[in-house]
């Protein structure tokens, strides 16, 4: 059974450019959330996705959008890059995720992103 | 809101002895705690999670975690390092939003480090 596949693996864009990350789930499963992950943060939740509709977000401005398509696929989006938005984005699929609170979740190895 | 606290940034065990980290967790309710393991430029994987079942857990790779509710801490434990042990370590809870549904909220890491 394959794992949660992100792409792509590393980035570099420049600021004031935007970017798409791409996030697939494992088979069946249904609910997807993104995280950042920065030495200084460390993990915040940005937002999570459940039958192509947001569940919930994070306090992430509104230069991070996401959408999930009906084979559960997502993405992330980011614009008018910041230096401050370098930092590994991991997706994390599960059954149902937020439904239930012991539902664990799969990460993907994640998008390094740098802004320069 | 719930929160957790790793106490420990970085622990270094030498390989064959115990391994300890340390988890506080501030819950309003009986809350699902889950340890995720990331080793380098790898997503996160799942160790062990605790449900209100057992209070100890066993997880992967030989790793366990007992539940004190009167101490509220999860703390993981591994009676011999193993080097492919070395990797950063995060403690996470299950928090309950407004909505009725939940999102992770993780520790800020601990690195754990395997001396030969």
């Amino acid at each position: 059974k394959a794992g949660v596949t992100q792409t792509p693996r590393y980035l570099i864009k420049t600021r004031g450019q935007q970017v798409t990350l791409s996030c697939s789930p494992i088979s069946g499963h249904r609910s997807v959330s993104w995280y950042q992950q920065t030495p200084g943060q460390g993990l915040q939740f940005l937002f999570e996705y459940f039958s192509e509709t947001q569940r919930n977000k994070g306090n992430f401005p509104g230069r991070f959008s996401g959408r999930q398509f009906s084979n559960s696929r997502s993405e992330m989006n980011v614009s008018t890059l910041e230096l401050g938005d370098s930092a590994l984005y991991l997706c994390a699929s599960s059954l149902d995720f937020l439904r239930a609170r012991g539902t664990e979740a799969f990460f993907g190895q994640g998008t390094r992103l740098t802004v320069v | 809101a719930q929160s957790v606290t790793q106490l420990d940034s970085h622990v270094s065990v030498s390989e064959g002895t115990p391994v300890l980290l340390r988890c506080n967790y501030s819950s309003s309710y009986s809350p699902s705690l889950f340890w995720y393991v990331q080793h380098p430029n790898k997503g996160l994987q799942l160790l062990l999670k605790y449900t209100s079942a057992a209070t100890l857990v066993k997880g992967i790779n030989g790793f366990e975690a007992e539940f004190k509710k009167s101490e509220t801490s999860f703390h993981l434990t591994k009676p011999s390092a193993h080097m492919s042990d070395a990797a950063e370590y995060f403690c996470v809870v299950s928090e309950r939003l407004t909505s009725g549904t939940y999102k992770y909220i993780f520790g800020t890491g601990t690195r754990l480090k395997v001396l030969a």
